[in-house]
């Protein structure tokens, strides 16, 4: 079991909006604004989209947004393009001996 | 451009032991903490362990009960990763990552070495 909870998988057409999930608690997410997002293609290594919760690294396309709410912190796509079917992952630090957690990883399918 | 290149993965028996390394290129990296993150087969991924830029701070995951060695050589780029007693369950691909950064984010991945623990 992962130490943030997300949405198993997503689903959007082209063109439209989808919101992925992370559910923490009050030693993660809700405690600290150290929410970081990452798309990973399938046999490829994870990239950074989303950092300190909504935050773009340079390079990062601006279709991608983040927020937080309390213990939950989410991830926006607008503009969905089919390169955007892959798995996302929500990481945080956490006030714990494991000092970064992530989450289990929200598959998204461009329909 | 700034590169993370891992090596040292392969096949090793139940109990055994490997030493993955990570070269680094394309930026300053006596200044900035290095991370190891797993992905076991089909799951999510795992943070494992990190070290500062120093060396002189290392972290651990719960999971690995005492099980590991992080370490930096700073003259030559490169960060190690020493594992030992391994077992099945530690079957994965391991990615170096540049980080964690000022808001803990890991922001350079390497292409990853797979760890396959079995008899």
């Amino acid at each position: 079991q992962s130490a943030l909870t997300q949405p198993a998988s997503v689903s959007g057409s082209p063109g439209q909006s989808i919101t992925i999930s992370c559910t923490g608690t009050s030693s993660d997410v809700g405690a600290y604004n150290y929410v970081s997002w990452y798309r990973q293609h399938s046999g490829k290594a994870p990239k950074l989209l989303i950092y300190g919760v909504s935050n773009r690294p340079s390079g990062v396309s601006n279709r991608f947004s983040g927020s937080k709410s309390g213990n939950t912190a989410s991830l926006t796509i607008s503009g969905l393009q089919a390169e955007d079917e892959a798995d996302y992952y929500c990481s945080s630090y956490r006030s714990s001996s494991t000092l970064w957690v992530f989450g289990g990883g929200t598959k998204l399918t461009v329909l | 451009e700034v590169q993370l290149l891992e090596s040292g993965g392969g096949l090793v028996q139940p109990g055994g032991s490997l030493r993955l390394s990570c070269a680094a290129s394309g930026f300053s990296f006596s200044s900035y903490a290095m991370s190891w993150v797993r992905q076991a087969p089909g799951k999510g991924l795992e943070w494992v362990s990190g070290v500062s830029d120093g060396g002189g701070s290392t972290y651990y995951g719960d999971s690995l009960e005492g099980r590991l060695t992080i370490s930096r050589d700073n003259s030559k780029n490169t960060v190690f990763l020493q594992m030992n007693n391994l077992r099945a369950e530690d079957t994965a691909v391991y990615y170096c990552a540049k980080g964690p950064g000022g808001s803990d984010e890991f922001d350079v991945w390497g292409q990853g070495t797979m760890v396959t623990v079995s008899s």
